[in-house]
């Protein structure tokens, strides 16, 4: 079975960094692309980035890059988003999900990783 | 503001029918395939249809998916209270070379 599993809620202050996992189980890791979803309180699903572990090639939305950066250890079978200076407005759920291609969809998706930056 | 257009809320009553649309352009939809997902409240999304019109294993008959040009439709039958939910369409946009997601419908079964 696919899974996906995220790390826990985060609270944090603005101006600090964070760094959020995502540990997929039950696939070869390395051969799927994982993505990254945000989604603002009481809003709706945004394209964020996608990874291919095997070689870590990635890619941004414009509305996303340099704001975060995606990352992997597919030794460990994990995904990551980070953030260098948190802003208040990076107050969201994230989740990550597994990418299938082609068709571009994700066919599996974590639980989610509530971020409350605030302070 | 999406680059996918959809209502924001669709209403029906229990066992009857309802679409939901998801309207792009040619840089997306047009020459893209088209995937819709679920979300239940509080949970996480959950893949309905991908590939414009395919179900995953799992996923009832009840939910069928159609494109045409740039729009892509959602078709639900036999709503249940159990389908309740935010209803998301994604494809990807050759100008932004990125996934997009549409701005959700809210389905009420009335």
């Amino acid at each position: 079975e696919v899974q996906l599993v995220q790390s826990g809620a985060e609270v944090k202050k603005p101006g600090e960094s964070l760094k959020i996992s995502c540990k997929g189980s039950g696939y070869s890791f390395s051969a799927y692309w994982v993505g990254w979803v945000r989604q603002m309180p009481g809003k709706g699903l945004e394209w964020m980035g996608i990874i291919f572990p095997g070689d870590s090639d990635t890619t941004y939305s414009p509305s996303f890059q340099g704001q975060v950066t995606i990352s992997a250890d597919k030794s460990i079978s994990t995904a990551y988003l980070q953030w260098n200076s948190l802003k208040a407005s990076d107050t969201a759920m994230y989740y990550c999900a597994r990418r299938e291609v082609p068709g571009n969809y994700f066919d599996s998706w974590g639980q989610g990783t509530p971020v409350t930056v605030s302070s | 503001q999406s680059v996918l257009t959809q209502s924001p809320s669709v209403s029906a009553a229990p066992g009857q029918k309802v679409t939901i649309s998801c309207s792009g352009s040619s840089s997306n939809i047009g020459n893209n395939y088209v995937s819709w997902y679920q979300q239940l409240p509080g949970t996480a999304p959950k893949l309905l249809i991908y590939g414009n019109d395919e179900r995953p294993s799992g996923i009832p008959d009840r939910f069928s998916g159609s494109k045409s040009g740039t729009s892509a439709t959602l078709g639900i039958t036999g709503l249940q209270t159990g389908d309740e939910a935010d209803y998301y369409c994604g494809t990807w946009d050759n100008s932004l070379s990125a996934g997009v997601f549409g701005g959700g419908t809210k389905l009420t079964v009335l």
